[in-house]
């Protein structure tokens, strides 16, 4: 059964401090894997995309890494600030031929950025 | 440019009450989604529609049905609410179905079904 489980479920950091959220999936056939950021009471807004062969993609103070032999991928956060405070969804494509693919949500890590 | 926008923003119902939830999109997407978001599970699909005149059942339909009135606008309709469908809807669009296409979610519709 494709799954995605992320880690930990919550997280409170100080701000300016860095940290990384953690996602493990037993997808297949895989297709590409996205990190969500979403704000409390708004919709998901994607930070980054990442295919079979990237190891590395940053977006500002984000940084997703993939490794698709293990099948976990983070999302680290660097120097974060109080904005970053939000829930991080990690959502992983299944192939399911052409360029079409079904989504598995990730049930989220719940940031809190503490001054 | 608003994106993608839902009405009601919150709504309570009894059992057994029916309601429209409302999405529209100004990107000229083709394809609209509806989701569900429960506490303590991940997004789960409930239709989607890939393009104007075609909507397909997503993982959790039952309950539900939609309506693609044209290409801006995708609608969820209750027939006889439960307490089970208690959740927060979203609205996503995006350019095709393709899955490197991203998704653009609207804010949410809150319902309580009492």
């Amino acid at each position: 059964k494709n799954q995605v489980e992320q880690s930990p479920q919550s997280l409170i950091i100080l701000e300016g401090k860095n940290c990384t959220l953690q996602c493990n999936y037993t997808v297949s056939p895989f297709s590409n894997l996205r990190w969500y950021k979403q704000d409390t009471g708004r919709g998901p807004v994607s930070l980054t995309i990442m295919t079979f062969s990237e190891n590395t993609k940053s977006n500002g103070r984000y940084t997703a890494t993939l490794d698709a032999d293990t099948k976990q991928s983070s999302l680290h956060i660097t120097a974060s600030q109080l904005s970053d405070s939000a829930s991080y969804i990690c959502v992983v494509s299944a192939w399911k031929g052409g360029s079409q693919g079904n989504l598995i949500f990730g049930k989220g890590t719940k940031l809190s950025v503490k001054p | 440019n608003a994106g993608v926008t839902q009405t009601p923003k919150f709504q309570v119902l009894k059992t057994g009450q029916s309601m429209t939830l409302q999405c529209a999109q100004d990107m000229n997407h083709n394809s609209m989604y509806w989701y569900r978001q429960d506490p303590g599970m991940g997004l789960r699909l409930i239709y989607y529609s890939a393009s104007e005149g075609t909507t397909d059942k997503g993982e959790v339909p039952n309950g539900y049905n939609v309506s693609r009135l044209n290409k801006r606008e995708f609608s969820l309709r209750l027939e006889s609410a439960a307490p089970s469908q208690t959740s927060v809807y979203f609205c996503a669009s995006s350019a095709g179905t393709s899955t490197w296409e991203t998704q653009y979610f609207g804010p949410g519709t809150r319902l309580l079904v009492l």
